[in-house]
């Protein structure tokens, strides 16, 4: 059964940073492509980052690019975003997954003063 | 970027009826080398995070009840819950992951 439980998330001021983490479980982490979607509030579903199976190749929305980074760590199957320079437009939930897999429960990120 | 369209926003289904959501890409989702259109359908009940229903726009996943499926190609695909139940209200989206960045429709609502 798969299990993807994010954490890391909370309230940060404008400018701050945040890494969040995402422990993977039920599945073979090593052979999927993984991501973070995030949902501000009242809002749809948005795309924030992908990163290969081998960690090799990385995308990012341009909303989010040069300020956040994803790895992952394959021995640990986790994955994670360093997120920098926030603004009250990336408060949202945050969830990691992979398109054919599905995604964790969400950590709530709030960039506030 | 790939724009991803879903029609309509909300629909209204009485129950044990018939719930169709569509979902049009401006550029073909259709891999060639794997035969494998890029598609996913998931459902999101308030307060929860998204649930995969369908990969490969026809592929269910496990677990998910047989009266929804996945059909199309290319560029129009279609999820259908055959007869809706109560349990089947939520916000329905679609996600090409085709290639970055990946894009979801806006949603649809459907309701009783």
């Amino acid at each position: 059964q798969v299990h993807l439980v994010e954490s890391g998330g909370g309230l940060v001021k404008p400018g701050g940073s945040l890494r969040l983490s995402c422990a993977a479980s039920g599945f073979t982490f090593s052979d999927y492509y993984m991501g973070w979607i995030r949902q501000a509030p009242g809002k749809g579903l948005e795309w924030v980052s992908y990163i290969s199976s081998s960690g090799t190749l990385t995308h990012y929305a341009d909303s989010v690019k040069g300020r956040f980074t994803i790895s992952r760590d394959t021995a640990r199957s986790s994955l994670y975003l360093q997120m920098s320079s926030l603004t009250a437009e990336d408060t949202a939930v945050y969830y990691c997954g992979s398109p054919n897999v599905g995604w964790g429960q969400g950590n709530l990120v709030t960039v506030s003063s | 970027d790939i724009v991803v369209t879903q029609s309509p926003d909300s629909l209204a289904v009485s129950l044990g009826e018939r719930a169709t959501i569509n979902c049009k890409s401006s550029q073909s989702l259709l891999y060639s080398s794997d035969n494998k259109n890029y598609l996913a359908w998931y459902q999101q009940k308030p307060g929860q995070p998204p649930k995969l229903l369908i990969y490969w726009a026809s592929t269910r996943d496990s677990g998910v009840p047989d009266r929804f499926s996945g059909s199309g190609s290319g560029t129009d695909f279609t999820l259908t819950i055959s007869s809706l139940q109560a349990e089947d209200v939520a916000v329905y989206y679609c996600l090409q992951y085709y290639t970055t960045p990946w894009t979801f429709g806006q949603g649809t609502k459907v309701e009783i």
